[in-house]
């Protein structure tokens, strides 16, 4: 079935530092990419998505581009705030209905 | 709009105990997934409903766990003789869309369940 890895974490960073978090992937097809971010004391929410190959799916500064030729889906910003602190998941959708499948998460903690 | 809700937010038990978590969807939404989450992993699907009927439920650990959907909104994860192991944090997603693989799951804020 299908899976994901995610680099592990904690993350730590100076504001304004450049950001990536790699995920990688195995999946049958190419179903649709997504990161996920959970801000402390918040629910899950999604950060951005990508749908095919080479799609580049972006929100609030942060990036990940759908690269087949290497079953990459990693997360970038280029200058990292303090609000950015927080865990995020990359995941893809596994089957027909929907459902996702995460990778265990990476902590990013921003210090100013 | 309201958001997915789910009660309660936190539910202490004892080893044995039965316990039942709800999820209020948004409002409209066909699809809901309930997802567990364990200290420092990532979410792990459980069960998926289209509407009323369970659609896909290879995620429950075992036959001690059960969900219903009886009127296509309202969700209740039911767990029977609860086990120490069983302690985590229970998410509920909606998603507008039944099914496809790139529609939005919105998730609430869980239910963190302990059992002693």
């Amino acid at each position: 079935g299908n899976s994901v890895t995610q680099m592990e974490g904690p993350v730590t960073l100076s504001e304004e530092a450049f950001l990536t978090i790699n995920c990688t992937y195995t999946a049958t097809g190419y179903p649709s990419l997504f990161w996920y971010v959970q801000y402390p004391g918040e629910g899950l929410q999604l950060l951005l998505k990508a749908t095919k190959a080479d799609d580049k799916g972006s929100n609030k500064g942060f990036e990940a581009t759908y690269r087949k030729e290497t079953t990459s889906f990693h997360l970038e910003k280029g200058s990292v705030q303090v609000s950015d602190s927080a865990v995020y998941f990359c995941a893809l959708p596994s089957g027909n209905t929907g459902k996702l499948i995460f990778g265990q998460g990476t902590t990013l903690q921003v210090k100013p | 709009g309201a958001g997915v809700s789910q009660t309660p937010s936190n539910k202490v038990t004892e080893k044995g105990k039965y316990v039942e978590l709800r999820c209020d969807p948004i409002s409209g939404h066909t699809a809901l997934y309930w997802y567990r989450q364990s200290l420092g992993q990532g979410p792990e699907f459980l069960i998926y409903f289209q509407g009323t009927g369970a659609a896909d439920d290879s995620g429950l650990p075992n036959d001690r766990f059960f969900a219903v959907r009886p009127e296509g909104s309202v969700s209740t994860l039911k767990i029977q003789r609860t086990e120490r192991g069983d302690s985590a944090v229970y998410l509920c997603a909606s998603s507008r869309i039944a099914g496809g693989d790139h529609y939005e799951q919105f998730f609430g804020p869980g239910t963190r369940l302990t059992v002693l």
